[in-house]
């Protein structure tokens, strides 16, 4: 069965902190891709990444960084110095077999200032 | 271009009627999915259609029905409407029929049931 689990509920953070939001992913299908999205309390989701099964190199777009291994099942979000703006839920996603979408339960992240 | 709209945004329903939303996707863009999204459950996928064909379906009752017409924009019908069915229905669509793109969001309908 594929599954997404994003254990942590909802963290807090003073801003200019980094914090790391988890997701652990469950699929035996050997083709598959991983994504996380924003959602701003306007309640449109943004996507942020795509990762495919077969690239596990890291990427590193400006405050965010993402951490993919296939070994642990996890493709964890870092955000380095946090911001206010940042304060949204974000869900971790898997997609397999044309479309079809599996998404985590969420993180929300509250940046104080 | 302009991003997927939905309309309405907001909606005030009774239970035992009936609704119908709507979904314009991204011009050039050919799958549309939908997603229900509630606090209990969180995000939950109802289905994706492809060129007017229903391609894929979650783990919902027949009460919810869509269809897509042949300029890809899309309605969804939910049939004797619950409480439960209150809900921001998310709608997404993607570029391509390979099912890997990444899916550009709605602002989503608000359903509240009474």
């Amino acid at each position: 069965a594929q599954k997404v689990t994003q254990a942590q509920t909802e963290i807090s953070v003073v801003e200019k902190e980094d914090v790391t939001l988890d997701c652990v992913y469950e699929t035996r299908d050997t083709t598959y891709y991983l994504f996380w999205y924003k959602q701003p309390p306007s309640g449109e989701l943004v996507f942020l990444i795509r990762r495919n099964s077969f690239d596990e190199q890291n990427e590193i777009s400006g405050r965010y960084s993402w951490n993919f291994q296939k070994s642990t099942s996890s493709f964890n979000f870092t955000i380095t110095a946090s911001q206010v703006v940042d304060s949204a839920v974000y869900f971790c996603a898997l997609i397999y077999n044309f479309n079809k979408f599996y998404f985590g339960s969420g993180t929300k992240l509250n940046v104080k200032p | 271009k302009a991003g997927v709209t939905q309309t309405p945004r907001y909606l005030i329903k009774t239970r035992g009627q009936q609704v119908t939303l709507s979904c314009s996707p991204i011009s050039g863009h050919r799958s549309v999915s939908w997603y229900q999204q509630t606090p209990g459950q969180g995000l939950q996928f109802l289905f994706e259609y492809f060129s007017e064909t229903q391609r894929n379906k979650g783990n919902f009752p027949g009460r919810f029905s869509g269809r897509q017409f042949s300029n890809s924009r899309s309605e969804m019908n939910v049939s004797t409407l619950e409480l439960g069915d209150s809900a921001l229905y998310l709608c997404a669509s993607s570029s391509d029929g390979t099912g890997y793109n990444e899916q550009f969001f709605g602002p989503g309908t608000r359903l509240t049931v009474l």
